[in-house]
């Protein structure tokens, strides 16, 4: 079974600033999908970025970037210039590739991100 | 495009009672996926439905049931509440049109259900 570990419960930036949540991950495929999500007091969870495993290339979105290491299974995003409305809980997520997997997501604990201005 | 839509959105039951939470999808999915969240076991799959069939489980009691009509819209219903069960219940679809599994799923913003 794959697990997902944040090691980060809490973590504050300065607005404005750069910050990194980590993110590390236990599988034995070598095809799948990472994921970050952002929930913000609404609840309702939104997807920041996607990593495909068979993509050497770091995915970015805007202000969002990711640094996908497979081989040491780290999967970090980076939050530039951040904001006020970057406030939220970040959950890192694992999603097999295999069509027996569906679309079951595997999330972390989470990472609960503080913005000051 | 409408999002995903959970209802109700709050919902407080007594223990030993059974609720029923619902979920409709993005118009054109057929695959819907539920998820309990709580403050101590975190964001856990509870099943996902694709075509009206069950195509994975998570690892929760019997209690814990589903189903999905033909419109895609999906049921969850949970059967003898205990207060573990009080927990925020998030629904999520994707898009694809056939069992490949999406690049994407989108979240509903959930019911929040407490048992007392």
């Amino acid at each position: 079974a794959q697990t997902v570990t944040q090691s980060q419960p809490e973590m504050s930036v300065q607005e404005a600033e750069t910050v990194t949540l980590s993110c590390t991950y236990d599988t034995s495929e070598s095809d799948y999908y990472l994921f970050w999500y952002k929930q913000p007091p609404s609840r309702q969870m939104i997807l920041v970025i996607r990593q495909e495993a068979y993509k050497q290339q770091n995915a970015t979105e805007n202000r969002f970037s990711v640094n996908f290491q497979k081989a040491a299974k780290s999967f970090s995003l980076k939050i530039s210039d951040s904001q006020l409305g970057d406030a939220a809980m970040y959950f890192c997520a694992y999603r097999s590739a295999g069509i027996d997997a569906g679309n079951m997501l595997t999330f972390g604990g989470g990472t609960r991100l503080m913005v000051k201005p | 495009k409408a999002g995903v839509t959970q209802t109700p959105r709050y919902l407080i039951k007594t223990r030993g009672q059974q609720v029923t939470l619902s979920c409709s999808p993005i118009s054109g999915h057929r695959s819907v996926s539920w998820y309990q969240q709580t403050p101590g076991q975190g964001l856990q799959f509870l099943f996902e439905y694709f075509s009206e069939t069950q195509r994975n489980k998570g690892n929760f009691p019997g209690r814990f049931s589903g189903r999905q009509f033909s419109n895609s819209r999906s049921e969850m219903n949970v059967s003898t509440l205990e207060l573990g069960d009080s927990a925020l219940y998030l629904c999520a679809s994707s898009g694809r049109q056939d069992p490949r599994p999406s690049t994407e799923a989108f979240f509903g913003q959930g019911t929040r259900l407490t048992v007392v």
